[in-house]
């Protein structure tokens, strides 16, 4: 069974670079699939962040794309979240999934990133 | 982009009443909708893809309906664990991007 392992930093200065890793057991991820981060403010609804698939090709939310960057390690067989520039609308649980088709079957438990000014 | 609105907001129900959620898009999506569920501090649960087919492991009481621009999430009838948030998600092919609706809240009433 493929499980997901967010980690990083759970304080974040405003301005300065969000970096989380997610960490994938049970599966290679060079062998397929989609993969994704989503996040979620405290007590508010989801919102996608970006995809990225085994070979590295990547698709973000438009209305982030320009501070984003997801990355591919499958060496490590593990995907990575950068978001520049944040601030504390950027706080959020972060989640990672591996996508089926157009679906987020399996999801990382969540970390809880804070920015603070 | 597409907008997902969903109805109600908050739903109030007693365990082994009938849940009826609506999920509507502001334009077609086709059958590619997907209903997830939420327990408070947990991540969502795929429950419906393609608007009507439960993930692996879904009880048979939540069903998916609709196609185009209306679909609905029925629970038959309500058990303790169904109390949660439900969220539709779709997905745009271009820009390929995802979108969620604001979910619904089924509380015990």
């Amino acid at each position: 069974q493929v499980q997901l392992q967010e980690s990083g930093p759970g304080l974040v200065k405003s301005s300065e670079t969000l970096s989380l890793t997610c960490a994938v057991s049970g599966y290679s991820i060079s062998s397929g699939y989609y993969w994704g981060w989503i996040r979620q403010p405290p007590g508010k609804g989801l919102e996608w962040i970006g995809s990225i698939y085994h070979s590295g090709s990547t698709y973000y939310n438009p209305s982030l794309k320009s501070r984003v960057t997801i990355s591919v390690d499958t060496s490590k067989n593990q995907f990575s979240l950068k978001l520049s520039s944040v601030t504390a609308a950027d706080t959020a649980v972060y989640y990672c999934a591996r996508l089926l088709a157009e679906y987020f079957q399996h999801w990382g438990q969540g970390t809880l990133v804070t920015v603070s000014s | 982009e597409i907008v997902l609105t969903q109805s109600p907001a908050t739903l109030s129900l007693s365990p082994g009443e009938r849940a009826t959620l609506s999920c509507r898009a502001s334009q077609s999506v086709s059958s590619y909708l997907a209903w997830y569920q939420q327990k408070p501090g947990q991540a969502p649960r795929l429950l419906i893809y393609d608007a009507s087919n439960r993930a692996t492991g879904i009880p048979a009481r939540f069903s998916g309906s609709g196609s185009g621009t209306d679909f609905t999430l029925t629970i038959s009838s309500l058990e303790p664990e169904d109390f949660a948030v439900y969220y539709c998600q779709q997905r745009s092919n271009w820009p390929p991007s995802f979108t969620f609706g604001p979910g619904t809240k089924v509380d015990i009433k």
